[in-house]
């Protein structure tokens, strides 16, 4: 079963330039969550989609948004790029049971490095 | 204000011996906790788990020890090997239905020395 899959690897923007972050959850994962890390802050909740709908959300500006797809696939969006928004942006898909539980673990993919000029 | 905290950025030990990682929390109100390792370039690996009803849980060379009434959490890594070198981040979460989220720390940089 292929992993959790990030595109792209690496970024490279300017300040005011905003950017679009795909993540391919595991087939058959419907929740999936996004995370910011930074070496101050280590991994920081973004915010968290399932089926389509966003469910959970960290404290972020709203320049940060993201949607998810009917096959699961999901986007992040971040707009008018500061400085400070260099860092590594993780994506994690979970498997939800029926009964609404979540299997213990996320699985996480490899991030997108992005590098804010 | 930081919930979850890894007070020590890193740890450095020799190959064989323990490696003790610690975790304190300050929400009462978690009660299910994770570890992660995570390689350079690599997104973070689910490594063990612990529910508050507990206050150990072993996996292998891995246990985790809860002790609630200090909000804190070890992972004790026995005996240690140079590939358990990566960074070590604790995470805890309400719950674990489908709407809970997960709280992480900074993260430890562990080094095994050989």
């Amino acid at each position: 079963k292929a992993g959790v899959t990030q595109t792209p690897r690496y970024l490279i923007k300017t300040r005011g330039q905003q950017v679009t972050l795909s993540c391919s959850p595991i087939s058959g994962h419907r929740s999936v969550s996004w995370y910011q890390q930074t070496p101050g802050q280590g991994l920081q909740f973004l915010f968290e989609y399932f089926s389509e709908t966003q469910r959970n959300k960290g404290n972020f500006p709203g320049r940060f948004s993201g949607r998810q797809f009917s096959n699961s696939r999901s986007e992040m969006n971040v707009s008018t790029l500061e400085l400070g928004d260099s860092a590594l942006y993780l994506c994690a898909s979970s498997f939800i049971l029926r009964q609404g539980f979540r299997i213990n673990e996320q699985f996480f993919g490899p991030g997108t490095r992005l590098t804010v000029l | 204000d930081q919930q979850v905290k890894q007070n020590s950025p890193s740890l450095s030990v020799q190959e064989g011996r323990i490696s003790i990682l610690n975790c304190d929390y300050t929400n009462s109100m978690f009660d299910y906790f994770l570890w992660y390792k995570k390689y350079p370039a690599e997104g973070p690996t689910f490594l063990i788990s612990i529910s508050s009803i507990k206050d150990k849980n072993e996996d292998g060379r891995f246990t985790v020890f809860l002790n609630k009434s200090a909000k804190h959490l070890s992972l004790h890594i026995v005996p240690s090997q140079p590939g358990d070198s990566a960074v070590y981040f604790c995470a805890a979460s309400v719950g674990t239905g489908a709407n809970s989220k997960l709280t992480f720390g900074k993260g430890i940089t562990l080094s095994v020395r050989p």
